[in-house]
């Protein structure tokens, strides 16, 4: 089946720094790529939709300036979180959907983040 | 009222058994409803789509209810491997895609 990766799988940051996570689409080309959040004992939070070469959409409540998508290809989409807070500690999660199947997403094994 | 309501569990139940669970889903318009698993600190897998017609692979047996806005999932002769978290989920009609998921139910398969 169709892989998607991330990196880094884990990440222990200090309060006030920037965190990049990549999520790549290894056997095929998404146009589309979704973030995730889950918070422990909750369910999957959608933050954004990336699509390639365009801006991201956000979700109600997910902020555009604190969360950064870049999704300048077909294989590769980034999230970074800016200036992160212990409340960003959280299991961020990417999946992407092929270009030529678009009723199914891939997901990625998820990024685990930690501020201190 | 969440979009999607399961019960949490956790579901404690003997190898060999039969366990069911229920969701909920309060867009009338959803076009789309899967079930995923979810292992302890892993991604969301596709465990199979739902059908109204109903489903079933191997010992797992999904059902849509679309009158009652119900989607069930059974596994019988329960495994150990099947400890996990259910996640009900669902795409809203003209969502782009937007998938929608339930918190999860625990099931714990003790021998």
């Amino acid at each position: 089946g169709a892989v998607v990766s991330q990196h880094p799988s884990w990440v222990i940051c200090k309060s006030g720094t920037s965190v990049k996570i990549e999520c790549r689409s290894l056997d095929f080309q998404a146009t589309t790529m979704f973030w995730y959040r889950q918070f422990p004992k909750q369910s999957l939070m959608l933050m954004a939709t990336s699509n390639e070469g365009s801006k991201a959409t956000y979700e109600q409540g997910v902020e555009k300036d604190k969360f950064l998508i870049n999704h300048a290809s077909l294989t590769l989409s980034t999230l970074t979180v800016t200036s992160a807070h212990p409340e960003d500690s959280s299991f961020y999660i990417c999946s992407a959907m092929s270009s030529t199947t678009t009723d199914t997403q891939y997901f990625g094994p998820g990024t685990r983040l930690t501020v201190l | 009222r969440k979009e999607v309501e399961q019960d949490p569990g956790p579901f404690n139940v003997p190898e060999g058994a039969t366990v069911a669970f229920n969701c909920t889903y309060s867009n009338s318009a959803s076009q789309s409803f899967f079930w995923y698993r979810q292992d302890c600190r892993k991604e969301p897998k596709l465990l199979m789509s739902v059908y109204s017609s109903g489903n079933e692979d191997g010992r797992f047996t999904a059902q849509l209810n679309r009158a009652s806005q119900y989607i069930s999932l059974l596994i019988r002769d329960s495994k150990l491997s099947d400890s996990a978290t259910y996640l009900c989920v669902v795409l809203p009609s003209g969502g782009y895609n937007k998938l929608i998921f339930g918190a999860g139910t625990r099931l714990a398969v003790h021998p």
